[in-house]
């Protein structure tokens, strides 16, 4: 069974401060890996994407992948009430049927 | 570049009626999927079409669902007769291959009563 599970939320940070998102594979031969940001009642919309080992930064966002533990993360730097959303991981799995899994998604509120 | 369109925008059907819902894809993208988002949970993959083909269709419960992508253009998702539990958000999104980013439309929300 090839399973995406993110680290249960609700997270709420306040503003200005880094929040941390995590996600875990269960496909040790996966090789891209996404982050979705998903507003209330809205779909979900691409913010990074990271194919290889190590930091990926874009403005605020940092998405960090490690193939080994199988293990991907979202950092959000200077958090804005702006970013309160739903964040979903999505990883390709290998295979025949190169699917998107998305995780379950955690819920951040950034306080202001 | 046009998005992702998709019709209805809502749906509110009772149990055991049939229901239909239409997408669109970005224009040249050969990759159409089509999840279903319960309310609290990630998107799911219901099935996924290259060009006019199916290349995954195992989570769809095929004794109610069905779909199609004539012409490998737009694509119809189809549920009879619907059940309480299929209330969700029926996603479909688009890439232009099958191992890139994907592009979301706004969803059909339907609701069975």
């Amino acid at each position: 069974q090839k399973e995406v599970e993110q680290n249960s939320g609700p997270l709420s940070v306040p503003e200005g401060a880094i929040a941390s998102l995590n996600c875990t594979y269960s496909d040790r031969g996966s090789q891209s890996f996404f982050w979705y940001r998903q507003y209330s009642g809205k779909s979900p919309e691409l913010i990074m994407s990271i194919y290889s080992n190590g930091d990926k930064e874009d403005g605020r966002f940092t998405a960090q992948l490690n193939k080994a533990s199988q293990y991907v993360s979202l950092l959000i730097r200077d958090s804005q009430p702006s970013d309160s959303a739903t964040y979903l991981c999505a990883v390709y799995f290998s295979g025949s049927a190169r699917q998107l899994t998305f995780g379950s998604g955690t819920q951040l509120t950034v306080l202001p | 570049e046009a998005g992702v369109a998709q019709s209805p925008r809502y749906k509110i059907i009772e149990k055991r009626q049939s229901v239909a819902f239409w997408c669109n894809p970005i224009s040249g993208h050969a990759t159409l999927y089509w999840y279903q988002q319960i309310l609290g949970q990630g998107p799911k993959l219901l099935i996924q079409f290259q060009n006019n083909g199916v290349v995954d269709d195992s989570q769809l419960p095929k004794d109610r669902f069905s779909a199609e992508r004539l012409k490998g253009v737009d694509s119809t998702l189809k549920i009879q007769p619907a059940k309480l539990e299929d209330s969700a958000v029926y996603l479909c999104a688009s890439s232009r291959t099958g191992n890139e980013k994907l592009f979301f439309g706004s969803g059909t929300q339907l609701s069975v009563l």
